[in-house]
């Protein structure tokens, strides 16, 4: 399958503050990308789906202006949590969907502690 | 609200035994995958199945699709350690992912 990465994979960040995480697919271009994330023990919760190019979709009850996201290349999105709080506290994931049967790649994921 | 409903929730079985996980939904699907997941990790992607009826093999591990594209079932045999971990269904309709809750699979040495 294909492979995508996620940096950081680990961040402790003080409340208030805003963090920034990468997700690239390495080894073939992502027009679309997706945004989750897995409270432990729980399944994953699509947050957004990421166009090249063009505004991410927020699924509902996702705030847009807290969780910036911005796809500028075929091999990159970012995820912005802004004035993190302790609720922000989570497992982050991104894939990247380009399989011939819609198969969706995932990276592996990263941990969120807001302080 | 999950559109996909995954059974059990845990799993717990000795080494050599065989599992199966289902997978029901009300919804019709384009396609569902299966993933598993370790702790800490992302999920990696075990199989794709489209076809009503469908049914693909991996080694020990057999995937059905139900024949009205709803429902799918993992059937594992002679269950290993190593298959210890977090199994996802997620059906694909809209170009999106709709995952199931899970089953936390354990195989006791």
């Amino acid at each position: 399958g294909a492979v995508v990465s996620q940096h950081p994979s680990r961040v402790i960040c003080k409340s208030g503050t805003s963090v920034k995480i990468e997700c690239r697919s390495l080894d073939f271009q992502a027009t679309t990308m997706f945004w989750y994330r897995q409270f432990p023990k729980k399944s994953l919760m699509l947050m957004a789906t990421s166009n090249e190019g063009s505004k991410a979709t927020y699924e509902q009850g996702v705030e847009k202006d807290k969780f910036l996201i911005n796809h500028a290349s075929l091999t990159l999105s970012t995820l912005t949590v802004t004035s993190a709080h302790p609720e922000d506290s989570s497992f982050y994931i991104c894939s990247a969907g380009g399989g011939a049967l819609n198969e969706q790649f995932f990276g592996p994921g990263t941990r969120l502690t807001v302080l | 609200t999950q559109l996909l409903e995954q059974s059990p929730q845990f799993l717990s079985i000795q080494e050599g035994e065989n599992l199966t996980v289902y997978c029901n939904s009300s919804s019709v699907f384009s396609s569902l995958q299966w993933y598993r997941q370790e702790p800490g990790e992302g999920p990696v992607l075990l199989v794709t199945v489209v076809t009503g009826g469908e049914v693909k093999k991996l080694k020990r591990l057999t995937f059905q699709f139900g024949d009205a594209r709803k429902d799918s079932s993992l059937h594992i045999t002679a269950a290993q350690p190593g298959d210890t971990g977090l199994y996802l269904c997620a059906g694909e309709g809209d170009y999106k992912l709709s995952f199931g809750a899970g089953t936390t699979v354990t195989v006791r040495a």
